[in-house]
C-alpha cells in the first residue's frame, strides 16, 4: 500500500533552517513527483511546490523562492524540503503529497504532516 | 497574485444536498486548470476526494462529485452524512505552480 512517512516534529529559532523528510514506500517512486504543502495553525493549506521525482525539475512558490529546496534520492525513495533563515510566520506542519502533474492532475497519497515550530 | 476563493462556511441538514464552489481571481474556471478538492478534519491530514474536475479517488464516497458550474469548480455533496463535517479545500493547477483556495467550513447541523 502507498504510504509516506514524514520525519518527526521540529523546533527551530529564527534564522535557522529546517529540512524534513518524506519516506515513499508502495509505489516506484520515480514515477511520480512530490507536493509540499503547508498550513500556519488554524489557517488554510498553502502550495509550496512541486518535485519530479523523476528528473528532479522543481516548481517553487513565488514567496519561496530563494528560501526553499526541494529534492530527492530516488536510492531511499525519500524526498526532502529544507527552508532556511525560518521566520516566525513559518511555523506551520508541513505535509508531502504524491502527485502527478501530467494528464489527469492530482495529489492522492499524502504524508502525516510535520510541525515546524519556529520560536526564539 | 491569482486568488482562489471558496466559500467561508456553509451549514446543510444530515440527508440533505450542499454545492461548494470553487472561483478564480483570473477568471473561469475551465477543466485545463484540473480542480482538486481535499477534505480535512481537525487534527488531520488532508484526504483526496476529486481530482481533474470530476474523477473520484478510489475510495470517495459516491455522494461526492464534481463538477464545472457557472464558471466555478463545484463539488457537490448528496445525502450528507454527519461525518462529512469538515473543512473542503480547492486546487487549481496554473501551469508551473498550484494555488489552494481559502476553504470551506461544512457544518452538518
Amino acid at each position: 500500500q502507498v504510504q509516506l512517512v514524514q520525519s518527526g516534529d521540529e523546533v527551530k529559532k529564527p534564522g535557522a533552517s529546517v529540512k524534513v523528510s518524506c519516506k515513499a514506500s508502495g509505489y516506484t517512486f520515480s514515477s511520480y513527483g512530490i507536493t509540499w504543502v503547508r498550513q500556519a495553525p488554524g489557517q488554510g493549506l498553502e502550495w509550496m511546490g512541486w518535485i519530479s521525482a523523476y528528473n528532479g525539475n522543481t516548481n517553487y512558490a513565488q514567496k519561496l523562492q530563494g528560501r526553499v529546496t526541494m529534492t530527492t534520492d530516488t536510492s531511499t525513495s525519500t524526498a526532502y524540503m529544507e527552508l532556511r533563515s525560518l521566520r516566525s510566520d513559518d511555523t506551520a506542519v508541513y505535509y508531502c503529497a504524491r502527485t502527478i502533474v501530467q494528464g489527469l492532475m492530482r495529489s492522492d497519497f499524502w504524508g502525516q504532516g510535520t510541525l515546524v515550530t519556529v520560536s526564539s | 497574485q491569482t486568488v482562489v476563493t471558496q466559500e467561508p462556511s456553509l451549514t446543510v441538514s444530515p440527508g440533505g444536498t450542499v454545492t461548494l464552489t470553487c472561483a478564480s481571481s483570473t477568471g473561469a474556471v475551465t477543466s485545463g486548470y484540473c480542480p482538486n478538492w481535499f477534505q480535512q478534519k481537525p487534527g488531520q491530514a488532508p484526504r483526496a476526494l476529486i481530482y481533474s474536475t470530476n474523477n473520484k479517488h478510489s475510495w470517495t464516497p459516491a455522494r461526492f462529485s464534481g463538477s464545472l458550474l457557472g464558471g466555478k469548480a463545484a463539488l457537490t455533496l448528496s445525502g450528507v452524512q454527519p461525518e462529512d463535517e469538515a473543512e473542503y479545500y480547492c486546487l487549481l493547477y496554473f501551469d508551473s505552480a498550484q494555488v489552494f483556495g481559502g476553504g470551506t467550513k461544512l457544518t452538518v447541523l
